[in-house]
């Protein structure tokens, strides 16, 4: 059974800061992976979606990377700001249509 | 612009009752889902569709049930609510082209059983 895991749970960091958030998944087998962002209690915001015949994908200030034969991604926020603090999502599409989600990182960008 | 809406962002009910969540979509998906998602563990995939008259249980079914009876339209029904359904809800839809099944989601419905 494929399983999704988000490290760190939560981050904080100064405006300004470049920074990486990680995503590793058991399974290699995936069609895709795709990162959201969640703002409180609200719904999920696409962000990234890369194919698994793709290395990475990039929007503006954003860079998803992904390395199937080790089972990771990361997502690359250049020059936080305190717009980014959301809880941000990973998830994997296996074959079967529905997504397997990691529990997320939360993070907050300090003024 | 996808637009997934959901039909209420928050409900009350009472334990017992049946309760209805609505969700359509506007971009002719054929597939789309329903999740849970309570802290700690993440999002469950509660139901999916991926046609018409068409479903398939995902990881948590059990007190659930869906209807799709129009392509744009899928319904999540609590046959009897309970206080542990008590949660946020989330649908979503995604074309069926593989690998490039990027999900969309709505905004969401907390629902609070008492």
């Amino acid at each position: 059974k494929q399983e999704v895991t988000q490290i760190p749970a939560a981050l904080s960091v100064p405006e300004g800061e470049n920074l990486v958030l990680n995503c590793s998944f058991t399974d290699s087998a995936i069609y895709n992976l795709q990162w959201f962002r969640q703002d409180p209690g609200k719904g999920l915001t696409s962000l990234l979606l890369i194919q698994s015949s793709q290395r990475e994908q990039t929007s503006g200030r954003l860079n998803a990377s992904l390395d199937k034969s080790s089972g990771r991604s990361t997502l690359y926020i250049a020059a936080s700001q305190p717009g980014d603090s959301a809880t941000y999502l990973c998830a994997v599409d296996t074959g079967r249509r529905a997504l397997t989600f990691g529990s997320g990182t939360r993070l907050q960008v300090q003024p | 612009d996808v637009k997934v809406t959901q039909s209420s962002r928050y409900l009350v009910k009472r334990t017992g009752e049946k309760v209805f969540l609505e969700c359509v979509q506007d971009m002719d998906h054929e597939n789309m889902f329903w999740y849970r998602q309570d802290p700690g563990l993440g999002l469950r995939l509660i139901y999916f569709s991926y046609d018409v008259k068409m479903k398939e249980k995902g990881d948590i079914p059990e007190g659930y049930s869906v209807s799709r009876e129009k392509k744009e339209r899928f319904s999540l029904i609590l046959e009897s609510a309970s206080t542990n359904q008590t949660s946020m809800y989330l649908c979503a839809s995604s074309p069926t082209d593989t690998g490039v099944t990027e999900a969309f989601f709505g905004q969401g419905t907390r629902l609070t059983v008492v």
